[in-house]
């Protein structure tokens, strides 16, 4: 069954430093998402995407955040200048045709800025 | 405004035994619902969805019951078995942008 991957698994960082989370969607996918999970907490919408372009972002996603489809495969989540409260599993999710429609998350990559 | 909340943190049943996870949402212009199941150190694992057009839907061992007049939403689970002990979430889509709004969070504990 296809699913979404998203690497690394695990990232640490130190503070102010520039990281790349990277995730392979399901192949015939066309909407793609970034989420982030705080520990203990409930998963937090950041960015939708389709088209290659932003469709929609909420108020957490800033200046420091961006996301790209660099080829046909990955959807990249870039935090320039990390801070210590972007410590959280960050999930990528994709679906079909966006609205209504069953959205499949990856495993997650824990980041933990120090 | 849009948030999505869960009555009870957590739950704990006998293994065997039937499962209600309970959740409020706040947007009555929402139209679709998912429970998603996530376990320790995973992602949200897709459960059921319902959509407003509906009050109820039944899956393998679980059901989602939509009650649009009180804003509630519950995910029943048949025959709890140890291997459903996760943390079960609800989200819904508040507009046609197609992001998900997540409530809290229930814990299920199941006990063999």
């Amino acid at each position: 069954e296809p699913e979404v991957t998203q690497t690394p698994s695990h990232q640490v960082t130190q503070m102010g430093q520039e990281v790349i989370l990277r995730c392979v969607p399901i192949s015939n996918h066309l909407y793609f998402y970034w989420y982030r999970q705080i520990l203990g907490q409930k998963v937090e919408f950041l960015v939708s995407f389709y088209n290659n372009e932003i469709s929609e972002k909420s108020e957490i996603f800033d200046d420091q955040f961006s996301v790209e489809r660099p080829d046909g495969s990955n959807f990249t989540l870039k935090i320039r200048s990390t801070k210590l409260e972007d410590s959280a599993m960050y999930f990528c999710a994709s679906t079909t045709s966006g609205f209504q429609e069953t959205q499949y998350f990856g495993p997650g990559t824990r980041l933990l800025v120090l | 405004g849009e948030s999505v909340g869960l009555h009870l943190p957590t739950l704990s049943v006998q293994e065997g035994d039937n499962s209600i996870i309970n959740c409020a949402y706040s947007n009555s212009a929402s139209d679709y619902f998912i429970w998603y199941k996530q376990e320790s150190g995973k992602g949200p694992q897709f459960i059921i969805d319902i959509r407003s057009n509906m009050d109820k839907r039944q899956g393998q061992r679980v059901t989602v019951l939509l009650n649009k007049t009180v804003k509630h939403l519950s995910l029943q689970i048949a025959a709890t078995q140890p291997g459903d002990s996760a943390v079960y979430f609800c989200a819904e889509t508040p507009d046609q942008g197609g992001k998900l709004i997540f409530g809290q969070g229930t814990e299920l504990s199941v006990k063999p």
